[in-house]
């Protein structure tokens, strides 16, 4: 079975500065997703960033990006020039690319980011 | 709005009673999702469905039992309710197989307290 492991339960960031949420993950797929979901106080599940687990490319969108470690089974987000804004739970999830049972987005635990003016 | 709609949003009932949450998408995904967000912020998977076709039932009581009247539609009902089914209980949407997106789309969520 798939797990997703967050290893950091709360981060701390300053206004304007750079921070990195580690996210591993288990699976012998080779096929696969990746997501980072944002969940703010709103409690509204909001998608930041997908991976493909066979583009060796690292997503990104705007001041998120990812860093995809196949290999590693590692896929860290980092987020560029935090704003007040950013400020939320976090969660990696996992998505096999296959149907049927296996179509379920599984997640860690989350890590709860704060931004500090 | 192209979404994924959940009713109602907060939902607070006695021990022992039954209630339903309904949930509806017009973004023409295949697959429909029933998630519980329990108190430690923690999202597991409890149903799907598939073009009305229940796929996955995450060893969930049987006090849960969902419907999907069609594939736009997955409705939760729950009897004899718990202070333990207390939660903030999701609905997703998804394409089924391989697509160039491969994400959920999630409901804003139905926060359920029971006293």
């Amino acid at each position: 079975a798939q797990t997703v492991t967050q290893s950091q339960p709360e981060m701390s960031v300053q206004e304007a500065e750079t921070v990195t949420l580690s996210c591993t993950y288990d699976t012998s797929e080779s096929d696969y997703y990746l997501f980072w979901y944002k969940q703010p106080p709103s409690r509204q599940m909001i998608l930041v960033i997908r991976q493909e687990a066979y583009k060796q490319q690292n997503a990104t969108e705007n001041r998120f990006s990812v860093n995809f470690q196949k290999a590693a089974k590692s896929f860290s987000l980092k987020i560029s020039d935090s704003q007040l804004g950013d400020a939320a739970m976090y969660f990696c999830a996992y998505r096999s690319a296959y149907g049927g049972a296996t179509n379920k987005l599984i997640f860690g635990t989350g890590t709860l980011l704060a931004v500090q003016p | 709005d192209t979404a994924v709609s959940q009713t109602p949003k907060y939902l607070v009932t006695q021990m022992g009673n039954d209630k339903s949450i309904k949930c509806e998408q017009n973004l023409g995904h295949d697959t429909m999702y029933w998630y519980k967000q329990d108190s430690k912020k923690f999202l597991k998977i409890m149903f799907s469905y598939n073009n009305k076709e229940l796929i996955i039932n995450e060893t969930v009581p049987n006090r849960f039992s969902p419907k999907s009247p069609d594939k736009a539609h997955l409705n939760l009902h729950i009897n004899s309710l718990e202070l333990g089914d207390s939660a903030v209980y999701f609905c997703a949407s998804s394409r089924e197989y391989r697509d160039r997106e491969g994400g959920y789309t999630f409901g804003s969520g139905t926060r359920l307290t029971v006293v």
